[in-house]
């Protein structure tokens, strides 16, 4: 089945400056990667995803890149701000939303 | 539009006992996704219905099943408990199961004693 890694486990870095969280999956046939961001007791919400189709989506600050030949996808934060403090959690899917697998998250501290 | 509501939001039970789970999808969705989440596995998927039907299930024993009714609304049964069972059940819905957007809804957060 599907495995899904995410790296870095816990990131830090200056308000400001950009973030950048990468996962890598296992089966080609995942063609649908969302992105998560979970605050401290709350429920995860997209932020941003993108279809393997596309190599690049981006809205505002947020970016996200799919390579398929190398099956990996990041994340990309610029100008980060304190309240994008968070776990971040990337998933892969098979047949566009069944059968999630998510990464095992990346805690993220914007330091003012 | 109203979100991804759930119910009950907490529940402490003891081993041995067994719980449901009420989930009530964003009206119009379809598909219902179950997950579990604790600090040590992350987030697991449980399984998913659509009309009523189970579509996927993820490597979870039989004691977890669920079901969805004509309306969409899903429950999600565990018996048996275990102290291992102690997690935030998340549910998420999306229209289809197959147009991609999950939206999440606040979980259930379940302590097994």
């Amino acid at each position: 089945g599907e495995n899904v890694e995410q790296h870095p486990s816990t990131l830090s870095v200056q308000e400001g400056d950009s973030a950048v969280i990468k996962c890598t999956y296992s089966d080609s046939a995942s063609n649908y990667f969302p992105w998560y961001k979970q605050e401290l007791g709350k429920r995860p919400q997209l932020i941003i995803d993108i279809r393997s189709n596309v190599g690049e989506k981006k809205d505002q600050r947020i970016a996200v890149t799919l390579n398929k030949t190398a099956k990996h996808f990041s994340l990309h934060i610029t100008e980060t701000q304190p309240e994008d403090s968070a776990v971040y959690f990337c998933a892969a899917s098979i047949n566009y939303g069944q059968n999630f697998v998510f990464g095992p998250g990346t805690r993220l501290s914007v330091l003012p | 539009k109203a979100g991804v509501t759930q119910t009950p939001r907490y529940l402490i039970k003891t081993r041995g006992q067994q719980v449901t789970l009420s989930c009530s999808p964003i009206s119009g969705h379809r598909s219902v996704s179950w997950y579990q989440q604790t600090p040590g596995q992350g987030l697991q998927f449980l399984f998913e219905y659509f009309s009523e039907t189970q579509r996927n299930k993820g490597n979870f024993p039989g004691r977890f099943s669920g079901r969805q009714f004509s309306n969409s609304r899903s429950e999600m049964n565990v018996s048996t408990l275990e102290l291992g069972d102690s997690a935030l059940y998340l549910c998420a819905s999306s229209l289809m199961g197959d147009t991609d957007t999950q939206y999440f809804g606040p979980g259930t957060r379940l302590t097994v004693l």
